[in-house]
C-alpha cells in the first residue's frame, strides 16, 4: 500500500510522553516528515529527516525511523502541544501525494 | 526568513476554475521548489502538486487531468489553476516551500492558507 497510516486519537498526561506513529511501506525507502496543527491554523513544521527539528521547536519533539514505521515523540507534554499532527513522506513514484490520515493529539 | 501568502477568490461556481497565486516574500523564489497542498474541511492534508525552480512539474494523480501550477520569477509568485471544480474542491489551501534531500522532504515554511468554496 502506497498510504501511510496513523492512529486516529492519542491522549497525553500533562508532563508525560507520548509517542506517535506512522506506518507505510515507502517509509522502508523514505524518511518522514511531521507537521503540528493547531486549530484554525496552518501546519507548522516540527521534526523532518534524521530527527532534525527546525529553529524554534522545542526539543522535546523527537523523531525516529524503523522498518517501515516513523515515530514522533513529545517527551513532557505540555498544554500547548495539544493538536493534530501529521506525517508525510515521498512516495516511490514522486508523485505528491496524501499526507497521513493525522493523529488528533489531547493533553490531559 | 521566507514567508508565503496566497491570494485569491474565497468563492468559485461550480464547473468554472480556481486560480490561486502564492507571493514569496523575504527571499527568491529560484533555486527552490514550491508546493500547492489543500485540506477539505475537518479533513487531512492532501499534495496538490510541485514545481521546481526550473518551471518542471509534478501532479497528485487524481488531479492531473484538472491542475496547472506555474511560476512567475519576475514577481515572486507561483501560481495554481484548478478547472472544472465541483463541491468536493471545496478546501483551505496553502503554498509552501518544498525541501528536498536524498531521501527525505519537508514542508517549510507555510502560508496561512485561504479557505476557496465551491458553490454556486
Amino acid at each position: 500500500s502506497s498510504e501511510l497510516t496513523q492512529d486516529p486519537v492519542v491522549s497525553v498526561a500533562l508532563g508525560q510522553t507520548v509517542t506517535i506513529s506512522c506506518q507505510g511501506d515507502r517509509l522502508r525507502t523514505f524518511l518522514a516528515s511531521w507537521y503540528q496543527q493547531k486549530a484554525g491554523q496552518a501546519p507548522v513544521l516540527v521534526i523532518y529527516g534524521n530527527n532534525y527539528r527546525p529553529s524554534g521547536i522545542p526539543d522535546r519533539f523527537s523523531g525516529s525511523n524503523s522498518g517501515n514505521t516513523a515515530s514522533l515523540t513529545i517527551t513532557g507534554a505540555q498544554a500547548e502541544d495539544e493538536a493534530d499532527y501529521y506525517c508525510f513522506c515521498r512516495d516511490i513514484s514522486d508523485n505528491p501525494v496524501v499526507f497521513g490520515g493525522g493523529t488528533k493529539v489531547t493533553v490531559l | 526568513q521566507v514567508q508565503l501568502q496566497e491570494s485569491g477568490p474565497g468563492l468559485v461556481k461550480p464547473s468554472e476554475t480556481l486560480s490561486l497565486t502564492c507571493t514569496v516574500s523575504g527571499g527568491s523564489i529560484s533555486g527552490s521548489y514550491w508546493a500547492w497542498i489543500r485540506q477539505p474541511p475537518g479533513k487531512g492534508l492532501e499534495c496538490i502538486g510541485y514545481i521546481y525552480h526550473s518551471g518542471s512539474t509534478k501532479y497528485n494523480p487524481s488531479l492531473k487531468s484538472r491542475v496547472t501550477i506555474s511560476l512567475d520569477t519576475s514577481k515572486n509568485q507561483f501560481s495554481l489553476n484548478l478547472s472544472s471544480v465541483t463541491a468536493a474542491d471545496t478546501a483551505t489551501y496553502y503554498c509552501a516551500r518544498h525541501e528536498r534531500y536524498s531521501h527525505y522532504d519537508w514542508f517549510d515554511p507555510w502560508g496561512q492558507g485561504i479557505l476557496v468554496t465551491v458553490s454556486s
